[in-house]
C-alpha cells in the first residue's frame, strides 16, 4: 500500500491549526493507520494509532480521523514544540509502509 | 523503565554482512513483536520488517527492498532481537531503529548507524 502525504511542507505560526493529509493507494482495513512525529536527531514518536486513538502521553490538541483511503491528522493549536516532520503509516498489510512525510515549519 | 538499545552499527563494504542487536529491558519482551525501521540521512522512514512473539510463531515479514538479504530473529532468553544483514548495498546506508508497541505505548531505540561504502 502506497501512502501519499500532502502537503509536503506546511508553513504556519504558533497557535494556528494544522491539517495534514494521508491518502492510501488501497483501503486501509481494520483502521490500522498511525501517525508519527519526528524531530531532527530523534527517533520517531507515535502520536496516533488505530486512526484516531492517541498514544500514551500525547496531548489532546492532536487528533486523527478518516477511513478507507483518506486520513487526516489535525493539530488544533500549534505549540512551538510541534514544529517537526509528521509521517503516516499503515500496518494493515505487510509490508507496512510510511508516507513520505509532511514538514510543519514556522 | 522501558529501554531498547541497538548496537552493532558499523562501516561495511558493499556485499558484506552485519548483524544488529536490539536489547530490551523493563517490559515483557517475550510477548512483544519487534519491528525495524531505517532512515537514510535526510530521507523519510522506511519499514524494514518485523518479528512476532513465540505465541505468534515468531512470524516474520520484510520490506521488498531487503527480502532475501535481511533476516530477523530473536532470543527471548536474552531479551534481544537481531537484524542480520547480508549482501549489503550502498543504498542500505541508514540509521536503523528497533521498536515495539504495548497497547497505547510504543518504544524506540536510539538507532544504530550502518554505513555501506568502499
Amino acid at each position: 500500500i502506497v501512502l501519499t502525504q500532502s502537503p509536503g511542507t506546511l508553513s504556519l505560526s504558533p497557535g494556528e491549526r494544522a491539517t495534514l493529509s494521508c491518502r492510501a493507494s488501497q483501503s486501509v482495513s481494520s483502521s490500522y493507520l498511525a501517525w508519527y512525529q519526528q524531530k531532527p536527531g530523534q527517533a520517531p514518536r507515535l502520536l496516533i494509532y488505530g486512526v484516531s486513538s492517541r498514544a500514551t502521553g500525547i496531548p489532546d490538541r492532536f487528533s486523527g480521523s478518516g477511513s478507507g483511503t483518506d486520513f487526516t491528522l489535525t493539530i488544533s493549536r500549534l505549540e512551538p514544540e510541534d514544529f517537526a516532520v509528521y509521517y503516516c503509516q499503515q500496518y494493515t498489510t505487510s509490508p507496512w509502509t510510511f508516507g513520505q512525510g509532511t514538514k510543519v515549519e514556522i | 523503565e522501558v529501554q531498547l538499545v541497538e548496537s552493532g552499527g558499523d562501516l561495511v563494504q558493499p556485499g558484506g554482512s552485519l548483524k544488529l542487536s536490539c536489547a530490551a529491558s523493563g517490559f515483557t519482551f517475550s510477548g512483544s513483536a519487534v519491528y525495524w525501521v531505517r532512515q537514510a540521512s535526510g530521507k523519510g522512514l522506511e519499514w524494514v520488517g518485523r518479528i512476532r512473539s513465540k505465541a505468534n510463531t515468531y512470524a516474520t515479514a520484510y520490506a521488498a527492498s531487503v527480502k532475501g538479504r535481511f533476516t530477523l530473529s530473536r532470543d527471548d532468553s536474552k531479551n534481544t532481537a537481531y537484524l542480520q544483514m547480508s549482501s549489503l548495498k550502498t543504498e542500505d546506508t541508514a540509521v536503523y531503529y528497533c521498536a515495539t508497541r504495548t497497547g497505547a505505548t510504543e518504544y524506540w531505540g536510539q538507532g544504530a548507524l550502518v554505513t555501506v561504502s568502499s
